[in-house]
């Protein structure tokens, strides 16, 4: 079946360390994903919707400087948490989907800690 | 704009019961899908079933169904037989105009917990 692929698993790395996260589809081609963030105990908010060749589409309140996204393949999205502080450690899913009655497939995550 | 509302944050149920997890939508969309997952301790998202809107029967998958109620706008997931391995959060979405771009929105969850 449909996998994505979400790599690092674990992110612990000083404050003003900027962190990429990659979240890839193994078998299909994805022209979107979506990056999710979630808090302990809360539900997964959506951050931004990533098109492949064009610019994301960012949730309101969610700030385009501070979390970069890239998707310059079919394949492949990466977010970018810049400068990262201590309030921005979190659990940071991806995911994407083939057709549209289909289940979203999401990567395991990426629990980011910043000391 | 499209809403999901899960109104029990926890509940326990003893091993071998049935249990049904709430949920509720809300969309001006006629053409929308809804989904239900299960992430354990460990983080991943695991799909459980789906639903369409222009579905007539209730979908079912294995322990798993779903009881849409297209005019209550409500899809709650029904485990039978429930299992140990059942303990994790579960998580209501819905999905409008179904294209595959469109984003899908999460409930608030709810931590199910399985007593021996």
């Amino acid at each position: 079946g449909a996998v994505v692929s979400q790599h690092p698993s674990r992110v612990i790395c000083k404050s003003g360390t900027s962190v990429k996260i990659e979240c890839r589809s193994l078998d299909f081609q994805a022209t979107t994903m979506f990056w999710y963030r979630q808090f302990p105990k809360q539900s997964l908010m959506l951050m931004a919707t990533s098109n492949e060749g064009s610019k994301a589409t960012y949730e309101q309140g969610v700030e385009k400087d501070k979390f970069l996204i890239n998707h310059a393949s079919l394949t492949l999205s990466t977010l970018t948490v810049t400068s990262a502080h201590p309030e921005d450690s979190s659990f940071y899913i991806c995911s994407a989907t083939q057709e549209s009655n289909q289940p979203q497939h999401f990567g395991d995550g990426t629990r980011l800690s910043i000391l | 704009a499209q809403k999901i509302t899960q109104t029990q944050p926890g509940m326990f149920v003893q091993e071998k019961e049935a249990v049904t997890l709430d949920c509720t939508y809300d969309t001006s969309d006629q053409s929308y899908g809804l989904f239900w997952y299960k992430q354990p301790s460990s983080g991943e998202m695991i799909f459980l079933i789906y639903q369409g809107s222009y579905d007539e029967q209730n979908a079912t998958e294995g322990r798993y169904s779903l009881n849409f109620q297209k005019a209550r706008k409500s899809a709650n997931l029904v485990i039978s037989a429930s299992q140990l391995g059942d303990s994790a959060m579960y998580f209501c979405a819905m999905r409008e105009r179904y294209s595959s771009a469109s984003k899908i929105i999460f409930g608030s969850g709810t931590r199910l917990s399985i007593r021996p």
